[in-house]
């Protein structure tokens, strides 16, 4: 079935720093994928996506490349700061389903 | 209201007990999801509803789970006699054509 691997964290960081956090998926057709964002307390938030290959999300500051090629879709962020702290998770959807598949989330801390 | 809401936010159960969590989807979305987020994992679909008809529950881990959606607004996950294996964060989502899935702030039940 589709399954979605990401970076084991967790990752802490300090302000300023370059950001990447990994993610691949594996997927039978031709996924729509996502990040999403839990900020401590609150709930899943999406944070952006992207539905075909070579097609960038961009959001706040973060950017993922759909790369069909290698089945990747890692997150990326030039200069984080603390409010960046958060868990991130990587997910997709397959073909007209709607349904959510997550890895299992990379938590995030930066310190100042 | 501005978000999707759930209820209760907390919820202690002791085993065998049943349990209703409710979910209140942002007004017009169509698409109702349910998940299950263990902890330290990434949420793993329960079920999809659209408008009042349930169209996937193969998420559903037991027999023990049931949802339903009778408007096509507010929906109920009812867990009968509880198990310690059903501790968990609860998530409800709603949608609406390609804007992607709103997430609630969860239920947290956990089984005593």
């Amino acid at each position: 079935g589709d399954s979605v691997t990401q970076m084991e964290g967790p990752v802490t960081l300090s302000e300023e720093a370059f950001l990447t956090i990994n993610c691949t998926y594996t997927a039978t057709g031709y996924p729509s994928l996502f990040w999403y964002v839990q900020y401590p307390g609150e709930g899943l938030q999406l944070l952006l996506k992207a539905t075909k290959a070579d097609d960038k999300g961009s959001n706040k500051g973060f950017e993922a490349t759909y790369r069909k090629e290698t089945t990747s879709f890692h997150l990326e962020k030039g200069s984080v700061q603390v409010s960046d702290s958060a868990v991130y998770f990587c997910a997709l959807s397959e073909g007209g389903s709607e349904k959510l598949v997550f890895g299992k989330g990379t938590k995030l801390t930066v310190n100042p | 209201g501005a978000g999707v809401s759930q209820s209760p936010r907390y919820k202690v159960a002791k085993r065998g007990q049943d349990v209703a969590l409710r979910c209140d989807p942002i007004s017009g979305h169509v698409s109702l999801f349910w998940y299950q987020q263990a902890l330290g994992q990434g949420p793993e679909f329960l079920t999809y509803f659209q408008n009042e008809a349930q169209l996937d529950k193969s998420g559903l881990p037991s027999d023990r789970f049931f949802a339903e959606r009778p408007e096509g607004s507010v929906s109920t996950l009812k867990i009968q006699r509880t198990q310690q294996e059903d501790s968990a964060v609860y998530l409800c989502a709603s949608s609406s054509m390609l804007v992607g899935q709103y997430f609630g702030p969860g239920t947290r039940l956990t089984v005593t």
